[in-house]
């Protein structure tokens, strides 16, 4: 079993619906992502966050927001997506964003499918 | 810019062989390197770690090495069982990109009972 637990695990949404993605870690672990992955592709890092504040944008579009109400909790945020945002959508963390020789654990995911 | 390489893109082999998977990355300068492990419809799970001052690293069955200078790093799974079928992923972190993984395009491994 995981230690970052995601819900939902599956989410069907049209282009102009409004619903979230979250992810939850108990292991005081200072450091959340985001990733996006896409079938028979590795993930792609879409956001990092360090002590609560956003730290790291890759340049996401905006109908991606993020969120990281407290340590243990990272929301993302989604409205008026696109087909082409159909994806797993992972979340993961570590001990530290800086540096580390701590690996990143990942959740299980949640599958969106855009309609 | 990093690139990350994985050989082969995928492998099927025999319950009980040892195999080894191939990483290669372009940018010597990492600061450490993972190897995951991916089940299908899951997330990642972790395997090992390898600091870049570190030669190798071991769990078990599974042997990873490092060559920073020649920028090379192998996967080594002993006595291969159906279990271990799951598409293996690596990923560098650079020394001037924090947090950032850089991930190969993975190897799909299966093995047949």
């Amino acid at each position: 079993d995981t230690e970052v637990t995601q819900t939902p695990k599956h989410l069907v949404m049209g282009m102009t619906n409004k619903k979230s993605l979250k992810c939850e870690q108990h292991m005081g672990h200072r450091a959340m992502y985001w990733y996006k992955q896409k079938a028979k592709k590795p993930p792609e890092l879409m956001f990092v966050y360090s002590y609560e504040k956003l730290s790291i944008n890759e340049s996401v579009p905006s109908r991606f927001s993020p969120e990281c109400p407290n340590s243990s909790l990272l929301n993302l945020h989604l409205h008026a997506l696109q087909p082409e945002d159909s994806a797993l959508y992972l979340c993961a963390s570590s001990q530290g964003s800086m540096l580390t020789n701590q690996p990143q654990h990942f959740g299980d995911g949640t599958r969106l499918s855009i309609l | 810019k990093q690139e990350v390489t994985q050989i082969p893109a995928a492998l099927s082999v025999p319950e009980g062989e040892n195999l080894v998977l191939n990483c290669s990355f372009t940018d010597s300068a990492i600061y450490n390197l993972q190897w995951f492990r991916q089940d299908p419809g899951k997330g990642l799970t972790s395997l090992l770690l390898i600091q870049s001052s570190q030669r190798e690293q071991t769990s078990g069955r599974l042997n990873a090495s490092l060559d920073k200078s020649s920028g090379r790093s192998t996967l080594y799974i002993a006595a291969s069982q159906p279990g271990d079928s799951a598409t293996y992923l690596c990923a560098v972190t650079r020394e001037t990109s924090g947090s950032r993984l850089t991930f190969g395009e993975g190897t799909q491994l299966t093995v047949n009972p």
